[in-house]
């Protein structure tokens, strides 16, 4: 799986949108892009996943580069439940081997 | 449902002790993970269950770790003998099928090794 590089942490006005980038230089052609976020003393929850078109769910957005290098997840209206870590992280879909490697992530904090 | 189930939530125990961690899977799912979070390492994959058989155990970190899934709505991962270094939160996560999306955590158990 392709290394992410993301941002230690992150700050973000209540109601404005939060973007956050992620750098994945080594990607190739088949591996996806996922977002996952941790909410303090919570498990992981699954956000939005792409490959290269842009893609939008009910939580949030994923802008994907034309050359794949690089990604912004983007909570277009920041509440203050937001505040989490959130985790990019790039691999192939549907493997033998189902399974994440989370790095350290970005944490956002979204400020009143 | 109750989604994926985890107990007890927090351990503390002394170095030397047996330590087993419990996971009830969402019913249904066909895959069990066991995730190890720390503040040095993040979140990483311990072992993962395809209907109750181990597939990967790659990272497991030693011989004192070991992971079983004795019917399709248990597992337990057991620490013995325990460390101080194996203080960290252990979670568990389900999934219906190989889509990494859909896969769904416990609120995870937080251990202390003293």
């Amino acid at each position: 799986d392709a290394k992410t590089t993301q941002p230690t942490s992150m700050d973000c006005a209540e109601g404005r949108a939060a973007n956050l980038p992620c750098n994945h230089s080594t990607i190739s052609g088949n591996e996806y892009v996922y977002w996952y976020r941790q909410i303090h003393s919570q498990g992981p929850q699954y956000i939005i996943h792409g490959l290269k078109n842009n893609e939008t769910n009910e939580m949030a957005s994923l802008i994907i580069t034309e050359d794949r290098k690089s990604s912004t997840l983007i909570l277009p209206h920041a509440t203050l439940r937001d505040t989490a870590v959130y985790y990019c992280i790039v691999r192939v879909f549907q493997t033998g081997a189902n399974n994440l490697f989370f790095g350290t992530g970005t944490r956002l904090t979204v400020i009143p | 449902d109750a989604g994926v189930i985890q107990s007890p939530r927090h351990e503390v125990t002394e170095m030397g002790q047996e330590v087993t961690l419990r996971c009830k899977p969402i019913s249904g799912h066909d895959y069990l993970f066991w995730y190890r979070q720390t503040m040095m390492r993040g979140l990483e994959l311990l072992i993962y269950f395809n209907n109750n058989v181990p597939i990967d155990d790659s990272g497991m970190p030693e011989d004192r770790f070991s992971a079983k899934m004795p019917n399709a709505s248990f597992s337990t991962l057991k620490i013995q003998p325990s460390e101080p270094r194996d203080s960290a939160v252990y979670f568990c996560a389900s999934s219906l099928n190989r889509g990494v999306e859909t896969q769904y955590f416990g609120p995870g158990t937080r251990l202390l090794v003293l």
